[in-house]
């Protein structure tokens, strides 16, 4: 059972777009994470979400925990090739400490 | 300081044989955690180690083993290789103690190809 799903799973958009990928359970979380992945290496951490409905921003990408702690959002505007990568989700359902992943959303930026 | 190295890159294996991967986490870091990155099942989460001990452990089977070592390095050994364990592994160091919010530190994994 996956708990963490992603949507969507693909996304091919041309530079200059914004766009939004989704990460969402059942479960409730402590917090959440977004990771970034490129070829040929490993996920680097984006941002931690902590609070519910807590927005953090980093230059063009805005994330935001859901009320409710079960879900959250990652929004690109401006979307540039260098965006292309897998974002990922991960967290630990509460009461847990093991750290389990999304689904994935692969994005491709194309110029 | 240095990231996290794994070892080896990239190897094939044929079915039946076993493996044994290498991970030396960020100088510092006592938590290491191995994850199996593969298209079709994603990130799955394998076993945590920290201070030696294993602190967490994922839906595998047996064949699937780990140790980690008093320096933090660790190592992950698979058995009786079949076809399906080709993927991508991931190791991925930690400060354990930030909790939940801690920041995982992946290297860049170890390709296995099982033929």
């Amino acid at each position: 059972t996956q708990l963490l799903e992603q949507s969507p799973q693909f996304l091919s958009i041309q530079e200059g777009e914004n766009l939004t990928v989704y990460c969402n359970s059942s479960s409730v979380f402590s917090s959440l994470q977004w990771y970034r992945q490129e070829p040929g290496e490993g996920p680097v951490l984006l941002v931690t979400v902590v609070t519910g409905g807590e927005v953090k921003k980093l230059k063009r990408l805005t994330f935001q925990f859901g009320d409710a702690r079960k879900d959250s959002s990652l929004h690109i505007t401006a979307a540039q090739p260098g965006d292309t990568g897998l974002y990922l989700c991960a967290g630990a359902p509460y009461n847990t400490d093991k750290l389990i992943f999304g689904t994935g959303t692969r994005l491709q930026v194309f110029p | 300081k240095a990231g996290v190295t794994q070892t080896p890159r990239y190897l094939i294996k044929t079915r039946g044989q076993q493996v044994t991967l290498s991970c030396s986490p960020i100088s510092g870091h006592r938590s290491v955690s191995w994850y199996q990155q593969t298209p079709g099942q994603g990130l799955q989460f394998l076993f945590e180690y920290f201070s030696e001990t294993q602190r967490n452990k994922g839906n595998f089977p047996g064949r699937f083993s780990g140790r980690q070592f008093s320096n933090s390095r660790s190592e992950m050994n698979v058995s009786t290789l079949e076809l399906g364990d080709s993927a991508l592994y991931l190791c991925a160091s930690s400060h354990w103690l930030d909790g939940n919010t801690g920041e995982l530190f992946f290297g860049e994994g170890s390709r296995l190809t099982v033929l």
